[in-house]
């Protein structure tokens, strides 16, 4: 496509229930990450994918975060049991990047789904 | 956590005036980039810049580093009112010569300007 691309654009949860965040990357961009931004705050990183391997997960704020990628396309990061605290809007970025050499190419970011857990 | 911090957190100006943003950061790094978001669009690449680059201009942007101070400064000149957004730069770590591109973002600076 022409762009990252993610669904949904805002997802209302009531705190204790599970949602999935799709995420669909630029066509044949190895690497993928998800971010997270809480309000007035830049983006943290969450956790990356190199074609279908997460190799790094170590944002991942608790164990109720679980991403994947299984056929090295589309990611899905899912979140369960929601808190309040996972309010959030959850960013998704492709690029070129093949890993392990800094390739110093551009981060190309989705428009990002606003997470509200009530 | 965030890498480092940006100032001012806020900058109101007139449309014609100059932006000056600045950017500092902890670790060493390959490359720094600078990004743009607004509600409309989320984020947006604006340039990126090589640990052994020291300015780079695109259009109405200029961008310095110094990894001696391990700090950053984006301009970007004859302000409009469409350039209102928040600004982030973003690191892309050294971390013993690898990396994949994980980016770390300061808190940004939110920039007004009035038409």
């Amino acid at each position: 496509g022409a762009g990252v691309s993610q669904s949904p654009r805002y997802k209302v949860a009531k705190r204790g229930q599970d949602v999935a965040l799709r995420c669909d990357p630029i066509s044949g961009h190895v690497s993928l990450f998800w971010y997270q931004q809480a309000l007035g705050q830049g983006p943290e990183f969450l956790t990356y994918f190199q074609n279908e391997a997460q190799l790094d997960k170590s944002g991942l704020p608790s164990d109720r975060f679980f991403a994947e990628r299984p056929e090295g396309s589309v990611s899905t990061l899912k979140i369960q049991r929601t808190q309040q605290e996972d309010s959030a809007v959850y960013l998704c970025a492709s690029s070129r990047n093949l890993g392990d050499i800094p390739m110093n190419t551009e981060a190309f970011f989705g428009q990002g789904t606003r997470l509200t857990v009530v | 956590s965030q890498q480092g911090e940006e100032d001012p957190q806020a900058l109101s100006i007139q449309e014609g005036e100059n932006a000056t943003m600045n950017c500092s950061y902890k670790t060493s790094i390959n490359n720094l980039q600078w990004y743009r978001q607004n509600s409309g669009r989320g984020l947006v690449h604006l340039i990126l810049i090589r640990s052994n680059e020291r300015e780079k201009h695109s259009g109405r942007l200029r961008v310095t580093l110094d990894t001696s101070k391990k700090s950053s400064s984006l301009l970007i000149t004859a302000s409009r009112a469409a350039d209102t957004a928040s600004y982030f730069c973003a690191t892309d770590a050294n971390a013993g010569g690898t990396s994949y591109g994980k980016l770390t973002f300061g808190q940004g600076t939110i920039l007004t300007v009035h038409p």
